[in-house]
């Protein structure tokens, strides 16, 4: 049964800063990893979606990665803002169509001004 | 983008009376969706898949009974919580997308308060 880690469980910046987010899934065989944002009382927003047969993806000042080998992906935030503050998701899917999503628990995100 | 609207957003129910969240793809159609649920610091949990025009199919240690779920038409998918406790108070998301291997869209969410 595929279980997803996030660590750290909240994590706490100044402005200004980069920071990493770190996602860990137990088995490789996966078709995609996603990363998502959630605000309090919410709904998802994707931000990044990155293929199994994919090194990376980025998006403005995001930059995912993923190593499937070792089952772990890392999402980069660069010059963080008050607006990032929010709960990050990694998502990870195993079945043929993509579709169903194994999550992990979320890092709580707060960038303080 | 696709747009999913999820009502309502939030709702307090009695114990033991039945609350029904509702679920819509307002510019695709979606034939199959899919429903979350998630307790306060903890994961969303996949509850079930549903299908269009068929029954829907539940994850290990789901009540299918508790937790109806009709997918009527291509753009709607209702969740029904059924003689609702305590133990049910969650917030339920849904989540669509147009076609496999797609990226899915989420609703809202609902925040489920049951007294």
């Amino acid at each position: 049964k595929q279980e997803v880690t996030q660590i750290p469980a909240a994590l706490s910046v100044p402005e200004g800063e980069n920071l990493v987010l770190n996602c860990s899934f137990t088995d490789s065989a996966i078709y995609n990893l996603q990363w998502f944002r959630q605000d309090p009382g919410k709904g998802l927003t994707s931000l990044l979606l990155i293929q199994s047969s994919q090194r990376e993806q980025t998006s403005g000042r995001l930059n995912a990665s993923l190593d499937k080998s070792s089952g772990r992906s890392t999402l980069y935030i660069a010059a963080s803002q008050p607006g990032d503050s929010a709960t990050y998701l990694c998502a990870v899917t195993d079945d043929q169509g993509a579709q169903k999503l194994v999550f992990g628990q979320g890092t709580r995100l707060t960038i303080n001004p | 983008g696709a747009v999913v609207s999820q009502h309502p957003s939030w709702v307090i129910c009695k114990s033991g009376t039945s609350v029904k969240i509702e679920c819509r793809s307002l510019d695709f159609q979606a034939t199959t969706m899919f429903w979350y649920r998630q307790f306060p610091k903890q994961s969303l949990m996949l509850m079930a898949t549903s299908n269009e025009g068929s029954k829907a199919t539940y994850e290990q240690g789901v009540e299918k009974d508790k937790f109806l779920i009709n997918h009527a038409s291509l753009t709607l998918s209702t969740l029904t919580v059924t003689s609702a406790h305590p133990e049910d108070s969650s917030f339920y998301i849904c989540s669509a997308s147009r076609r496999e291997n797609e990226k899915l869209f989420f609703g809202s969410g609902t925040q489920l308060s049951v007294l």
